[in-house]
């Protein structure tokens, strides 16, 4: 089957680090992507990985290990404006991509 | 801004009607997909095109139907309408080659009401 995991939730101080963990156990793996979805909006990407590693962009990272079917987002200096959800995506090939659940991160002042 | 459209915005409707949910795509962008969000809810893939034709399927119930017309645009229908239908729902393109080509890229949504 296809499964994508996620927490549910996530709490994090303005101007910390904070670490989303996503697992996966797809048919087929040829990328990973990271979306962010504010309330009400539409998502938004963030960043693709389909090598074992950390790719970073500004204040965000992305890592994969395709080995142990893991991956994190990595956000750093925390904003308010960085409350929403993230959405962990697969493409497993075929032109299927099957998004998790999604995390929602609360940043608190 | 995305550069992908949908229309309407905001949709109010009764039980038991039937509605067309309209989307363009990205220029140059091949592959569509629908998505449904209910209130606090995840992405639920709905169905994808790809030039024109059925790629994939999701949890589509029977009550709905899409195409994807010869200048790419796609139309999703809802018929037979629920409450339990009230949600977003989500268009999105994407160039549909490989690896960070289905990078997909969303449109506003259309806000659906059914009283």
């Amino acid at each position: 089957g296809q499964n994508i995991d996620q927490p549910t939730e996530m709490t994090a101080t303005e101007g910390a680090i904070v670490q989303i963990n996503c697992t996966y156990q797809t048919s087929g793996f040829n990328g990973l992507f990271w979306y962010q979805q504010h309330a009400g909006e539409a998502p938004t990407f963030l960043s693709y990985n389909v090598l074992d590693g950390l790719e970073e962009k500004g204040r965000f990272s992305s890592f994969l290990s395709r080995s142990k079917g893991y991956s994190y987002l990595l956000l750093k200096e925390l904003q308010m404006k960085d409350s929403a959800s993230y959405l962990c995506a697969v493409y497993t090939g075929g032109f299927k991509t099957i998004f998790g659940a999604g995390t929602r991160l609360f940043v608190k002042a | 801004d995305s550069g992908v459209t949908q229309t309407p915005k905001h949709l109010i409707t009764a039980t038991g009607q039937r509605v067309t949910l309209r989307c363009s795509p990205r220029s140059g962008d091949l592959s569509v997909y629908w998505y449904q969000q209910s209130l606090d809810q995840g992405l639920q893939f709905l169905i994808q095109y790809y030039n024109g034709e059925e790629r994939a399927k999701g949890n589509i119930l029977e009550r709905f139907s899409a195409q994807q017309f010869p200048d790419l645009h796609s139309e999703l229908n809802l018929s037979s309408l629920e409450l339990g239908d009230s949600a977003l729902y989500f268009c999105a393109s994407s160039v549909a080659g490989s690896g960070v080509q289905e990078t997909q890229y969303f449109g506003p949504g259309t806000r659906l009401l059914v009283l």
